[in-house]
């Protein structure tokens, strides 16, 4: 199985600064690589495919770089809604993993 | 517009079995691979199973193999996970998501709500 492991686990920041995330994978998944936000009792919601592509209706202060084991999700200007807990996702093989997960709190 | 509304989770017995719907709406699942992910109280997500758009080709964590069954109605568009022999650690909340398209291939672009399975004696 592909690990992935993200971080750091969590951090805290301000409204208006910027943060990367990091995200690494045990074997080369190429672009294959998503992001999603979850906040408290919700579903998580998607971000970001193919480790850069921003799906519909998501900010553009929210961007992924990376390919094959290294990845890294930035938000630019952050805002109150920002704070969540960010999870990676590999969809380069079955069985389909997450990162731990990165809680992102306000300081 | 897509809608996923899971259900049939609740209050379970070690060594019983549950069936979890997701009805969708606004796509046909025949269009696209769905997936199980669930999500053990205060820790983080866990794919536990994945069906092809085609429908004939499913995929369990190791986790679960063997107790899970995913399958679905084409008819009334209704995604399925069949759980056999409840353990604790299968309380969880479990959410169906669908796949996405071309680059997004094996990425989750809508989630349900998530239906609640509590296994306890």
């Amino acid at each position: 199985d592909i690990q992935m492991t993200q971080s750091p686990s969590s951090l805290s920041a301000s409204v208006g600064d910027r943060v990367t995330i990091t995200c690494r994978a045990s074997h080369d998944i190429n672009f294959r690589l998503a992001w999603y936000q979850q906040k408290p009792e919700k579903a998580p919601k998607a971000l970001i495919y193919a480790a850069s592509s921003l799906q519909g209706g998501v900010p553009s202060r929210f961007s992924g770089s990376g390919s094959g084991t290294d990845f890294t999700l930035t938000i630019s200007g952050l805002q109150p809604e920002d704070f969540a807990t960010y999870y990676c996702q590999q969809y380069d093989n079955y069985p389909r993993t997450f990162g731990q997960g990165t809680k992102l709190e306000i300081k | 517009e897509v809608q996923m509304v899971e259900s049939g989770g609740g209050l379970a017995q070690p060594g019983g079995s549950l069936r979890l719907s997701c009805a969708v709406s606004g796509f046909t699942l025949r269009t696209y691979a769905m997936s199980w992910v669930r999500q053990a109280p205060g820790k983080g997500l866990e794919w536990v199973s994945g069906l092809s758009a085609s429908g004939d080709a499913t995929f369990y964590a190791d986790s679960v193999k063997g107790r899970l069954t995913i399958s679905r109605d084409d008819f009334t568009n209704t995604l399925y996970l069949q759980i056999y022999s409840l353990r604790a650690d299968d309380t969880a909340v479990y959410y169906c998501a669908k796949g996405g398209g071309s680059a997004g291939l094996g990425s989750f672009d809508y989630w349900g709500q998530g239906t609640r399975v509590s296994v306890s004696s």
